[in-house]
């Protein structure tokens, strides 16, 4: 089956650690996105790549830093700058960048600061 | 100021009967597509409707319509015949077109809907 998968599901981080989230998708999407959602409020967007070896920074990227080597993958890395990390992460991909595409999800990670 | 505005924080509404999720967004794009997604409390985010800014008629899958007013750039969702799996966060949101740099989704704040039996 075609997805999206995120790994892990749950992420305990000490203070001052970086910290890896995976993203892989098997969908041939060009484009991949990083989101954050805080409790009770909305996604903002972190960082989106709209293909291979090319990224941008979204609304809150500090602290935040992203690769894409791979068309299959977007991993995000979670570093000791990013002052208050804990937050569920989503990652997404599109088909394209086009304003008619949808982006379908993976299932998130939940990243606590402890 | 905010691309996507959903003023209604929570709302309630009885098994089988309608609701409306109101979303409205700010774009200078001719260009634009509105998407809601259904959050239930495990996480994902499931894409229910889509509509683009030159579709004349409003989009319609299943139980959900979106009923678009772009005069008032306003994208409220319909949910008909509510059922208690409704019950979850819905996010409107945004994709723009060629006139803006940003090739991403932007959300709103979410609304809360809860079905009671």
């Amino acid at each position: 089956d075609g997805g999206i998968t995120q790994s892990p599901k749950y992420l305990f981080r000490k203070e001052g650690q970086n910290v890896t989230l995976s993203c892989e998708q098997n969908l041939n999407h060009d484009a991949m996105y990083w989101y954050r959602q805080d409790p009770g409020q909305g996604l903002r967007l972190i960082y989106y790549s709209q293909i291979v070896n090319d990224f941008q920074k979204g609304d809150i990227a500090e602290g935040y830093s992203v690769s894409r080597e791979k068309k299959e993958s977007f991993p995000l890395t979670v570093t000791s700058a990013q002052k208050n990390p804990t937050a569920f992460y989503l990652c997404a991909s599109s088909i394209g960048s086009g304003f008619v595409t949808e982006a379908f999800f993976g299932q998130g990670t939940r990243l606590t600061v402890v | 100021a905010q691309k996507i505005t959903q003023t209604q924080p929570g709302m309630f509404v009885q098994e089988k009967e309608a609701v409306t999720l109101d979303c409205t967004y700010d774009t200078s794009d001719q260009s634009y597509g509105l998407f809601w997604y259904k959050q239930p409390s495990s996480g994902e985010m499931i894409f229910l409707i889509y509509q683009g800014s030159y579709d004349e008629q409003n989009a319609t899958e299943g139980r959900y319509s979106l009923n678009f007013q772009k005069a008032r750039k306003s994208a409220n969702l319909v949910i008909s015949a509510s059922q208690l799996g409704d019950s979850a966060m819905y996010f409107c949101a945004m994709r723009e077109g060629q006139n803006t740099g940003r090739r991403a989704l932007t959300f709103g704040s979410g609304t809360r809907l809860q079905v009671q039996p």
